[in-house]
């Protein structure tokens, strides 16, 4: 079974970038069919796509959020990537990482907040 | 605001059936699979039905799903203490080219 597992700062100060690693485990990003994804939940608010990529590097981002985002992937280390840019407090979110097969985000990360305050 | 329209909150008492519904238009929910998800508290969303009313293995069929049209509710039959929990409709949209969540119901079990 596929798990996945966010990792980065909890703490980001308002115009800088927030930086996230999601570890993918039980299986390979490089084996294809998956999209590799970003979802965040605003405090006690519902769910926002972010982006996702696929293994070849090929990415998707959701029009609201397109001009900050950047998601890379590292298929050596099985590792994805969030970079969010001049982020303000209503990037305070909790950030998941899944795994989208095109119809359903099938496995989530734990999910981890990250709060942006100076 | 949310691209798809669900209440923000629906409760029942053990034993009970519950709808929750799911708005949305013909470029979303009218041209696409609709996907349930449930949320524990605390925790991350889990799949809970998908392509309108299929159940991954290990959810229980107390939970069905189904849609028509512009809209789709799921259901929830011999509501359970352990039911309680926040639940999302989602689907694509090919306005958006990308993938789309109601707001969330809130369930509480009485």
């Amino acid at each position: 079974q596929v798990q996945l597992q966010e990792s980065g700062p909890g703490l980001v100060k308002p115009s800088q970038t927030l930086s996230l690693t999601c570890t993918v485990s039980g299986g390979s990003i490089s084996s294809g069919g998956y999209y590799w994804s970003w979802i965040r939940q605003h405090p006690g608010k519902g769910l926002e796509w972010i982006g996702y990529i696929y293994h070849s590097g090929s990415t998707h981002y959701n029009p609201s959020l397109k001009s900050r985002v950047t998601i890379s992937v590292d298929t050596s280390k099985n590792q994805f990537s969030l970079k969010l840019s001049s982020v303000t407090a209503a990037d305070t979110a909790v950030y998941y990482c899944a795994e989208y097969s095109g119809n359903s985000f099938d496995y989530w990360g734990q999910g981890t907040l990250v709060t942006v305050s100076s | 605001q949310s691209v798809l329209t669900q209440p923000p909150s629906a409760s029942g008492t053990p034993g009970q059936r519950v709808t929750i519904s799911c708005s949305g238009s013909s470029s979303n929910i009218g041209s696409n699979y609709v996907y349930w998800y449930q949320q524990l508290p605390g925790t991350a969303p889990k799949l809970l039905i998908y392509r309108n009313n299929q159940r991954p293995s290990g959810v229980p069929d107390r939970f069905s799903g189904s849609k028509s049209g512009t809209s789709a509710s799921l259901a929830i039959s011999g509501l359970r203490s352990e039911d309680e929990a926040d639940y999302y409709c989602a689907t694509w949209d090919d306005s958006l080219s990308g993938p789309v969540f109601g707001g969330g119901t809130k369930l509480t079990v009485l």
